[in-house]
């Protein structure tokens, strides 16, 4: 399979936990997103990478947050102290030029 | 800031039938692309068709092709001979060339009916 992964594809976890998921893309891609979409919402941009640079972060994100793409391949996203309101699917994307493949996600879950 | 506006919530079909999804959006620019996703219950999400905006013929996969109307701002989907594996929620999506995220619109609830 050649697509985008990610792991774990479920994770619960109490709150003030932290989590961390990873992104694997597909290999000849030099771009790599995050999403987070919440249940009947349309995906919202978390962050961008091109290679190992991290170029564009949203409002979104707060210092909670924080995502690395070491040596421009897999990426984690990691959330530290983890809140209710952080519950949600996190989607990872990767492309070369304009569309972007998305993985099957990780559902996050706060209790 | 550019924004994506997805008018219908829900929308059903027939199978066998032609449906449009409506899309449109917002934007100061003028080179960009367009996207339709599609997310299946509980599955990932899959490109439908993308559409360049400097492009004026509209975009045709197979069963699903375009209207984009580049003054109105407007890009909607036709499926046609809908099947029911074309249940799913759809998505509208921006992505500005040299852009760094896509954007997109709050999704349309496809419903075929068999």
């Amino acid at each position: 399979d050649t697509g985008v992964s990610q792991n774990p594809r479920h994770k619960i976890t109490k709150r003030g936990q932290n989590v961390t998921f990873r992104c694997d893309p597909i290999s000849e891609h030099n771009r790599l997103y995050w999403y987070r979409q919440t249940l009947g919402q349309g995906p919202e941009f978390l962050t961008y990478f091109q290679n190992e640079a991290q170029l564009e972060k949203s409002r979104l994100l707060s210092d909670r947050f924080s995502a690395e793409r070491p040596k421009g391949s897999f990426s984690t996203l990691e959330i530290q102290r983890t809140e209710q309101g952080d519950s949600a699917m996190y989607l990872c994307a990767s492309s070369l030029f304009g569309e972007q493949y998305f993985g099957p996600g990780t559902r996050l879950t706060v209790t | 800031a550019q924004t994506v506006t997805q008018s219908q919530p829900e929308m059903s079909v027939q199978e066998a039938e032609t449906v449009t999804l409506s899309c449109t959006y917002d934007t100061s620019e003028s080179d960009y692309y367009l996207f339709w996703y599609k997310q299946p219950p509980s599955r990932q999400m899959i490109l439908v068709i993308r559409q360049e905006a400097y492009k004026q013929q509209n975009a045709t996969e197979n069963r699903f092709s375009v209207n984009f109307q580049k003054a109105a701002k407007s890009f909607s989907l036709k499926i046609s001979d809908s099947q029911l594996g074309d249940a799913a929620m759809y998505f509208c999506a921006y992505y500005m060339e040299y852009g760094n995220k896509l954007v997109f619109g709050a999704g349309t609830i496809l419903r075929v009916k068999s």
